[in-house]
C-alpha cells in the first residue's frame, strides 16, 4: 500500500539550511513530488525527482532520494522567512492519475 | 496563466444542510481532483474525475459525491453535512496522462458544519 510520512514540524533561523525529510513506502513510485503551500492558499509544485534519479539540484533547492531506504528529502539553502510554509512531500504511483500526499511540514522561519 | 477557482473560500453550514462546492478549470484538462486537507493527516483524496461524467472514488469518498457534467467543472456535494466534514477542501486539474505534468491547485475552501 502506500503511506506517506513526514515530520509535522521543523524550525529554522534565517540564513541557515533547512531539510525537510519524507519516507514512503510504495517501491513503485514513479516520480515524487515536493509542494508549498503559503497561508491562505492551494499548493504549488516546487520540485519532483524520476525515481531513476538520485538528486536533484534547482537554485536554492536540493532534492535527494534514497530508493533503497524510500526516503525524500528536501533541501532549502540560505532560508528565507518567504519560505515559511506547510510542505508536502507526494508521491505518483498506482496509475499515472494516483498521487499520494504525505501528511506536511510546517516550515518556520525565525528571523 | 493557469487557474483553478473554487467558489467559495469560507462557508458555514448546519448539520443536515446539502452543500456543494464548485471548482472551475480553465486550462481545459481532463484530470480533477476533490482533496480534503486535515492538520496532521494532510491531503486525502475523496474523488477525482478523468473525464466529462467519469468519475472515480478516492480514499475516502464516504458522505460525498461528485458531478462532472461539464470538462471544466467539477462539484463535490455533501448530500448531508456532518461535524467531522468540518475542513479544508482544495479541488485540482491536471492534463492527463502526463506524470511530470503537476496538479493545479485551486485556493480552498474552509468549510465549518455547525
Amino acid at each position: 500500500g502506500e503511506d506517506v510520512e513526514q515530520s509535522l514540524f521543523l524550525s529554522v533561523r534565517e540564513g541557515d539550511s533547512s531539510v525537510i525529510n519524507c519516507t514512503y513506502t510504495d517501491s513503485s513510485s514513479t516520480y515524487l513530488y515536493w509542494y508549498k503551500q503559503e497561508p491562505g492558499a492551494g499548493l504549488q509544485l516546487l520540485t519532483y525527482i524520476f525515481s531513476n534519479m538520485d538528486m536533484k539540484q534547482d537554485q536554492r533547492l536540493t532534492v535527494l532520494l534514497n530508493k533503497k531506504d524510500k526516503h525524500l528529502s528536501l533541501r532549502i539553502a540560505d532560508t528565507q522567512t518567504g519560505d515559511s510554509a506547510i510542505y508536502f512531500c507526494a508521491e505518483l504511483s498506482g496509475g499515472y492519475q494516483k498521487v499520494t500526499f504525505g501528511t506536511g511540514t510546517k516550515l518556520q522561519v525565525i528571523p | 496563466d493557469v487557474k483553478v477557482t473554487q467558489s467559495s473560500r469560507y462557508l458555514v453550514k448546519r448539520t443536515g444542510e446539502k452543500v456543494f462546492l464548485e471548482c472551475v478549470q480553465d486550462m481545459d484538462h481532463e484530470n480533477m481532483f476533490w482533496y480534503r486537507q486535515d492538520p496532521g493527516l494532510g491531503l486525502r483524496l475523496i474523488y477525482f474525475s478523468y473525464d466529462v461524467k467519469m468519475k472515480e472514488k478516492g480514499d475516502i469518498p464516504e458522505g460525498y459525491s461528485v458531478s462532472r457534467e461539464k470538462k471544466e467543472r467539477f462539484s463535490l456535494i455533501l448530500e448531508s453535512a456532518s461535524t467531522n466534514q468540518t475542513s479544508m477542501y482544495l479541488c485540482a486539474s491536471m492534463r492527463q496522462a502526463l506524470a511530470t505534468d503537476t496538479q493545479y491547485f485551486g485556493p480552498g475552501t474552509r468549510l465549518t458544519v455547525l
